[in-house]
């Protein structure tokens, strides 16, 4: 079956302050990791698809990575707004029609100090 | 334009209840999905549309049902509510096939009492 861990399940950080997240995934075959950001009431949004590893996608302060068991989301001087949860996800099952069906981490819970 | 849209927001039902929660995903989007996350933890699938054809079921009981109709929208029903069925139920839609960019409603939140 397969596994996805995150870690650590909550990290506070003061602003400006850059770190990792870590989501290690035990799957055969891997077709594809996702990272999807997640507020306090809201669906979960997405951010990034990595395929292959030592690939590496980019968008604002946030640097996501690829190895073959593990992906990193970096956060470089973070800021208040960034204070979210992260969820990783990987494809469990294809049914060979529409989207994956995804099996999610339990995400880390990303706090943000001013 | 407009995103996923899911009704009721907020529900409350008593246990043996049933309850109908309503999906509505982004024009163009031919397939859904539903996922219920119990807090603290990662959405966990239960079920994925697609042209109307029910197309994957996660591991959940008999309870749980659910259908796509022409216009794409769907409709998730649960019978005989648990306590333990108290969750936010998200439902995704999404554009294309062989992705896992899920476009996410913000979620039905169910409390069983």
């Amino acid at each position: 079956e397969d596994q996805v861990t995150q870690s650590p399940e909550a990290l506070r950080l003061q602003e400006g302050e850059s770190s990792s997240l870590n989501c290690s995934y035990t799957v055969s075959g891997l077709r594809g990791l996702f990272w999807y950001r997640q507020d306090p009431g809201k669906g979960p949004e997405f951010l990034f698809t990595l395929y292959s590893a030592g690939e590496e996608k980019e968008k604002e302060r946030l640097k996501a990575t690829l190895t073959k068991k593990e992906s990193f989301l970096h956060i470089t001087a973070p800021k208040p707004e960034d204070s979210a949860t992260y969820l990783c996800a990987v494809p469990d099952a294809y049914s060979g029609a529409g989207s994956y069906q995804l099996t999610f981490g339990k995400g880390t819970k990303l706090s943000v100090i001013p | 334009d407009a995103g996923v849209t899911q009704s009721p927001t907020h529900l409350i039902k008593t246990r043996g209840q049933h309850v109908t929660l309503r999906c509505s995903p982004i024009s163009g989007h031919k397939s859904v999905s539903w996922y219920q996350q119990v807090l603290g933890q990662g959405p966990q699938f239960i079920f994925q549309y697609y042209e109307k054809e029910e197309r994957g079921r996660g591991n959940f009981p008999d309870r749980f049902s659910a259908r796509q109709f022409p216009n794409y929208s769907s409709e998730l029903n649960v019978n005989a509510l648990l306590l333990g069925d108290s969750a936010l139920y998200l439902c995704a839609s999404s554009l294309g096939r062989l992705t896992g960019e899920l476009f996410f409603g913000e979620g039905s939140r169910l409390t069983v009492l």
